[in-house]
């Protein structure tokens, strides 16, 4: 079983409609992080979260909300979505000091 | 200007030969940290190797190896012994800063599509 879970793993959505994508992990880490992944410009941060209390934007926050709802939870949000926000959605834990994040497998988005 | 630098956007490489991914990157910190993360075609990022930026010796792992020269601020990937498997995208990214103050928010490069050829 994967240590982090991402639901759903695809999605096709229209233009204005909300959706959440969803993240939960096993690990036992505090630190949770919503990267997306869009063609020749790597993996870009969202949003990250560090306790079940703290919520921190990234470089791209807007259009983006997210719910920290247990430690082991952690939810992305897309208010009204846009075809602008097709992309891979990534969720990632990380325990504290050095080490690496680990990855869910994704969640492709498209937004028509 | 871009933190983390990854100038070839694909590279080829015979089967059992050594490649070298370039990674530069830049920080006025002191403290960071250097990552290569793996993506296959299947989709899913999988970590390969870490460098601290007060760790005096390269890192190694299996067949992967960072060449970390601080002064010049890279951080290249050496595969050795390529193999079929290794075709992949391949990620480096950077954490800044002491790790108890940014925990490990990581900046990504826009990576290296590596193709492993017979």
């Amino acid at each position: 079983d994967a240590d982090v879970t991402q639901t759903p793993r695809n999605r096709i959505t229209k233009t204005g409609k909300r959706i959440m994508l969803e993240c939960s992990q096993t690990k036992g880490h505090d630190r949770m992080y919503w990267y997306r992944q869009d063609p020749g410009l790597g993996l870009r941060l969202i949003y990250y979260s560090f306790d079940v209390k703290d919520i921190n934007k990234g470089e791209i926050s807007d259009g983006y909300s997210v719910s920290r709802q247990a430690q082991a939870k952690f939810s992305l949000s897309l208010e009204s979505a846009i075809p602008n926000q097709t992309a891979l959605y990534f969720c990632a834990t990380s325990a504290q000091g050095s080490s690496p994040l680990h990855f869910g497998n994704g969640t492709r988005l498209t937004v028509t | 200007a871009q933190k983390i630098t990854q100038t070839q956007p694909g590279m080829f490489v015979q089967e059992k030969e050594a490649v070298t991914l370039d990674c530069t990157y830049d920080t006025s910190d002191q403290s960071y940290g250097l990552f290569w993360y793996k993506q296959p075609s299947s989709g899913e990022m999988i970590f390969l190797i870490y460098q601290g930026s007060y760790d005096e010796q390269n890192a190694t792992e299996g067949r992967y190896s960072l060449n970390f020269q601080k002064a010049r601020k890279s951080a290249n990937l050496v595969i050795s012994a390529s193999q079929l498997g290794d075709s992949a995208m391949y990620f480096c990214a950077m954490r800044e800063g002491a790790v108890t103050g940014g925990g490990n928010k990581l900046t990504f490069g826009t990576g290296t599509q590596l193709k492993v050829e017979l």
